[in-house]
């Protein structure tokens, strides 16, 4: 069984500060995890994933995310923040061993940015 | 990149009207694809696993008899809500995971835009 737990419902941040959105994670096998932006009436864009590769993954538009398996993290940073950033973040998982890809959703979280 | 594209992006209609929502994978083979549904303000909930040439897999609590589901190539799926009501209303996203060996083999799942569905 795995589960996403996304720490934050909503977090507010003024431009150009960092952005920190927290996932913690539950998996029975090795899992796969990504990162997906959701822009309002869209659907969902991958920003990053880790597979087992490098613990430090870095992707698109200035984001990046850390696997820590000793804390079953994978938060989500971004140095600066934007105001096209504000949107809403899913973290997911998958397990590596699941045949069926299927992917679980975290909550969700809702990133504000204030000018 | 692998592009999904799901249309319409927005239905609206009167109650008990069947709506169908396609979902085709345009530069990729999807042999499995799955639906969606996402009430406001919360996470994506799994309704089903479409796979190609075969019945779709359906989650706990949701009704197969009232979301069809056809995936009768390895580009396309349809959801189709069956005599719809108000409480169908919600915004259905579908995503289609690449088929091995193709450029996009072993990538994640890749989503379409969504459609609103509003029933009156």
């Amino acid at each position: 069984a795995q589960s996403v737990t996304q720490l934050d419902s909503h977090v507010s941040v003024s431009e150009g500060t960092p952005v920190l959105l927290r996932c913690n994670y539950s998996s029975s096998y090795s899992p796969s995890l990504f990162w997906y932006v959701q822009h309002p009436n869209k659907g969902l864009q991958l920003l990053l994933k880790y597979t087992s590769a490098a613990t430090l993954v870095k992707g698109i538009n200035g984001f990046e995310a850390e696997f820590k398996k000793s804390e079953t993290s994978f938060h989500l940073t971004k140095p600066s923040a934007h105001m096209s950033d504000a949107a809403e973040y899913f973290c997911v998982v998958s397990d590596r061993n699941n045949a069926g890809n299927m992917l679980t959703f975290g909550g969700g979280t809702r990133l504000m940015v204030k000018p | 990149g692998a592009v999904v594209s799901q249309h319409p992006s927005r239905v609206i209609c009167k109650s008990g009207t069947s709506v169908k929502i396609e979902c085709r994978s345009l530069d990729f083979q999807a042999t499995t694809m799955f639906w969606y549904r996402q009430f406001p303000k919360q996470s994506l909930m799994l309704m089903a696993t479409s796979n190609e040439g075969s019945k779709a897999t359906y989650e706990q609590g949701v009704e197969k008899d009232k979301f069809l589901i056809n995936h009768a190539s390895l580009t396309l799926s349809t959801l189709t809500v069956t005599s719809a009501h108000p409480e169908d209303s919600s915004f259905y996203i579908c995503s289609a995971r690449p088929g091995t060996g193709g450029p996009y083999s072993n990538q994640p799942q890749h989503f379409g835009d969504g459609t609103r569905l509003s029933i009156l």
